[in-house]
């Protein structure tokens, strides 16, 4: 299957500050990939679609000024958490959509704590 | 939007013996059915999928059982083996609305030897 790669694996960051995290398509090219969080034994939110050269489009009750999203070229998204705060903290995963096709490729996730 | 219900949320079957796990979906549109296992801490991985112009898809163990009338869905998981144990989601999407996926709650499957 395609091969998503996703950076950092594990942050720790004071609460206020902002993180970023990068998700790459490695061997094919993506047009839209999607922004997933996950918390403690619960099941995959999709938080917004990211397609290059356009603008992200946020699920209902997610805050695109809080969660921004730049999918800048075929193989790179990048969701920003700004100003983090505790309940932010979570497991953030992306995937990419294979052109033509409808398989979804997830990356390894990063976990997010805030304290 | 897709409402996706999940069952049983846990599941315990000993080593050889089968699995089934069930889905509902309540978006008549959906029309890609894919189903992932998660091991803890780690990605979801694409196991089986399937697509509303067909019933049922087999591969090696795992087979996939789709009604589009009642909008169920199943993974029968035969011959059960300890490393099948992990989270299992189900989802479904709608391929021309932008492929979103919506997922089930997640079903954690245990096979003890």
């Amino acid at each position: 299957g395609a091969v998503v790669s996703q950076h950092p694996s594990r942050v720790i960051c004071k609460s206020g500050t902002s993180v970023k995290i990068e998700c790459r398509s490695l061997d094919f090219q993506a047009t839209t990939m999607f922004w997933y969080r996950q918390f403690p034994k619960q099941s995959l939110m999709l938080m917004a679609t990211s397609n290059e050269g356009s603008k992200a489009t946020y699920e209902q009750g997610v805050e695109k000024d809080k969660f921004l999203i730049n999918h800048a070229s075929l193989t790179l998204s990048t969701l920003t958490v700004t100003s983090a705060h505790p309940e932010d903290s979570s497991f953030y995963i992306c995937s990419a959509r294979v052109p033509l096709r409808d398989e979804q490729f997830f990356g390894p996730g990063t976990r997010l704590t805030v304290l | 939007g897709e409402n996706v219900e999940q069952h049983p949320s846990t599941l315990s079957v000993q080593e050889g013996d089968s699995a089934v796990i069930k889905c509902t979906y309540s978006d008549s549109a959906s029309n890609y059915f894919p189903w992932y296992k998660q091991e803890l801490g780690k990605r979801p991985q694409l196991i089986i999928d399937i697509r509303s112009n067909v019933g049922e898809k087999k591969d090696q163990r795992i087979a996939v059982t789709l009604n589009k009338t009642a909008k169920h869905f199943s993974l029968h998981i035969t011959e059960t083996q300890p490393e099948d144990s992990a989270v299992y989601f189900c989802a479904a999407s709608f391929t021309g609305g932008g492929n979103k996926l919506t997922f089930g709650t997640g079903t954690q499957l245990k096979v003890e030897l």
